[in-house]
């Protein structure tokens, strides 16, 4: 079955630094990815999509890659802030006939002041 | 802010009561999707909708029920709400399809007694 992993232990980042995420999939090649921001007892917020064709996305201090080659994305956050903590979540579709997204269970990130 | 509600935002319940979690639209999209979260798990479809009296199950099984009557509306119901139920569910929508940005509300937290 498809399947999206992200590691689901907390990342602690010193305020400044840039913040690297990582999201690998297994069983499945999907034409995009999506990433998205959750803070606790929120709904997750859309942030960026990134398409099989395309090797890099940018949203001012957020980066988004997709290497189908490694089956993997990557999530950059450069300048981090305190503000930035919070749950992010990797996602692509279900497939298989059912519509909707399918989630990774998302890296807690801490960035300390 | 995407406008997207849900009602209640934390409900607690005996066994065997019916319930009806509330969610509403206002931005058109004719896509709508239930998902469950446990803490600290992945989120999981277990519900979508193409539009008005389209209804379809998702990756999970769930034994909710929905119904889409109107384009702004998409209530989930449990005829009889057991402990297993207790989770989080999140109402979303989308302008196209799963290829794009979902937007999400704030979510219920329902606990079962």
């Amino acid at each position: 079955s498809q399947k999206i992993e992200q590691n689901s232990e907390a990342l602690n980042i010193q305020e400044g630094k840039t913040a690297t995420l990582t999201c690998n999939y297994t069983n499945y090649s999907p034409a995009y990815l999506q990433w998205y921001r959750q803070d606790p007892g929120r709904g997750p917020v859309f942030l960026l999509l990134i398409r099989e064709n395309e090797k890099e996305k940018r949203k001012e201090r957020l980066k988004v890659t997709f290497d189908t080659t490694l089956k993997q994305s990557l999530f950059h956050i450069t300048a981090s802030q305190p503000a930035d903590s919070a749950t992010y979540l990797c996602a692509h579709g279900s497939g298989g006939g059912a519509d909707g997204l399918t989630f990774g269970k998302g890296t807690h990130l801490i960035i300390q002041p | 802010e995407a406008d997207i509600y849900q009602t209640p935002r934390y409900l607690v319940i005996g066994t065997g009561k019916k319930i009806t979690l509330e969610c509403s639209q206002t931005m058109g999209h004719d896509k709508m999707y239930w998902y469950q979260q446990d803490p600290g798990m992945e989120l999981h479809l277990i519900h979508y909708s193409y539009g008005v009296n389209s209804t379809e199950k998702g990756d999970l099984s769930s034994e909710s029920t929905v119904s889409r009557i109107r384009t702004e509306h998409f209530p989930l119901t449990l005829e009889s709400a057991r402990p297993s139920h207790t989770s989080q569910y999140l109402c979303a929508s989308s302008e196209l399809d799963s290829r794009y940005e979902q937007y999400f509300g704030p979510g219920t937290r329902l606990t079962v007694t």
